[in-house]
C-alpha cells in the first residue's frame, strides 16, 4: 500500500517569494507517478506537476518545480514568485502498480501581499 | 477548465434517498475515475473504469455502484444515503488509465444529505 505524507498544515508566504511545500512517499512498486494539485477555494482540482520515478531529470512546469529525491522518497514542490491566486490546498498524490492514486492530507497555502 | 464534465453541481437530498452523479471525460480519454472528498477521510479513491469495464476498486461502499457506458461517460451511484455521505465527489479522466496516466478533474458534484 502507498502512503503520502505531507506534514505542513498550512503556510504563509510574501508576494514574490518562493515556497517549498514538503512530500514524503512510501511505495514498495518498481515504478510510480508522483502528482501535484492545486485546489483553490472554489473547489476543483487543478493538475499542477508530474513526475515519473525513472525520470532522470527534476520535472518542471512554468512557476512550478518538482524536487524529487527518490532515495530520500521525497517530492517536494517549489512554487517560484508567489502570485496571490496560488493561496489554495495543495495536494501531494502518488499511483502506482494498483493504479489508485493516493493523496496526501494536503497544504494550506497563504499568500500575503 | 480540464474538459471533464459533472453535472449536477450541487445536490441536497434526504437520508436513505439515492442519486445518480454524472461524469462526462475529456475528448480522447477512456479512463474515468472516481473519488470522494470529506473532511475527515480526506480524499479517497472510490473506483477506476477504463473502456467500460472496470479496472480497479478503492474504498467504495457496497451501497455504491458506478458504470461505465459506450459513449464513455460514467455515472457514480448512491443509494440508501446518510448523513456521512456528504461530500465532495469528483471525477477524473485520463487518455490510457495506465498507473502513470496524469488524471484530469472534474470541477465537482458537492452532495449533502440532511
Amino acid at each position: 500500500a502507498q502512503k503520502i505524507t505531507q506534514t505542513q498544515p498550512g503556510m504563509f508566504v510574501q508576494e514574490k517569494e518562493a515556497v517549498t511545500l514538503d512530500c514524503t512517499y512510501d511505495t514498495s512498486d518498481p515504478s510510480y507517478g508522483l502528482f501535484w494539485y492545486k485546489q483553490p477555494s472554489s473547489g476543483e482540482m487543478i493538475f499542477l506537476i508530474y513526475q515519473g520515478s525513472y525520470d532522470q531529470q527534476n520535472a518542471t512546469e512554468g512557476r512550478y518545480s518538482l524536487n524529487f529525491q527518490k532515495a530520500r522518497k521525497s517530492a517536494n514542490l517549489v512554487i517560484s514568485a508567489s502570485q496571490l491566486g496560488d493561496s489554495a490546498m495543495y495536494f501531494c498524490a502518488m499511483r502506482g502498480d494498483d493504479y489508485k492514486l493516493s493523496f496526501g492530507a494536503g497544504t494550506t497555502v497563504t499568500v500575503r501581499a | 477548465d480540464s474538459g471533464v464534465t459533472q453535472t449536477p453541481k450541487h445536490l441536497i437530498t434526504a437520508t436513505g434517498q439515492r442519486v445518480t452523479l454524472r461524469c462526462s471525460p475529456r475528448s480522447g480519454d477512456l479512463s474515468v475515475y472516481w473519488y470522494q472528498q470529506s473532511l475527515d477521510q480526506g480524499l479517497q479513491f472510490l473506483i477506476q473504469y477504463y473502456n467500460g469495464e472496470e479496472r480497479a476498486k478503492g474504498n467504495i461502499l457496497e451501497r455504491f455502484s458506478a458504470q461505465q457506458f459506450p459513449d464513455l461517460h460514467s455515472e457514480l451511484n448512491l443509494s440508501s444515503l446518510e448523513l456521512g455521505d456528504s461530500a465532495l465527489y469528483f471525477c477524473a479522466s485520463s487518455p490510457s488509465g495506465g498507473a502513470l496516466d496524469t488524471q484530469y478533474f472534474g470541477p465537482g458534484t458537492r452532495l449533502t444529505v440532511l
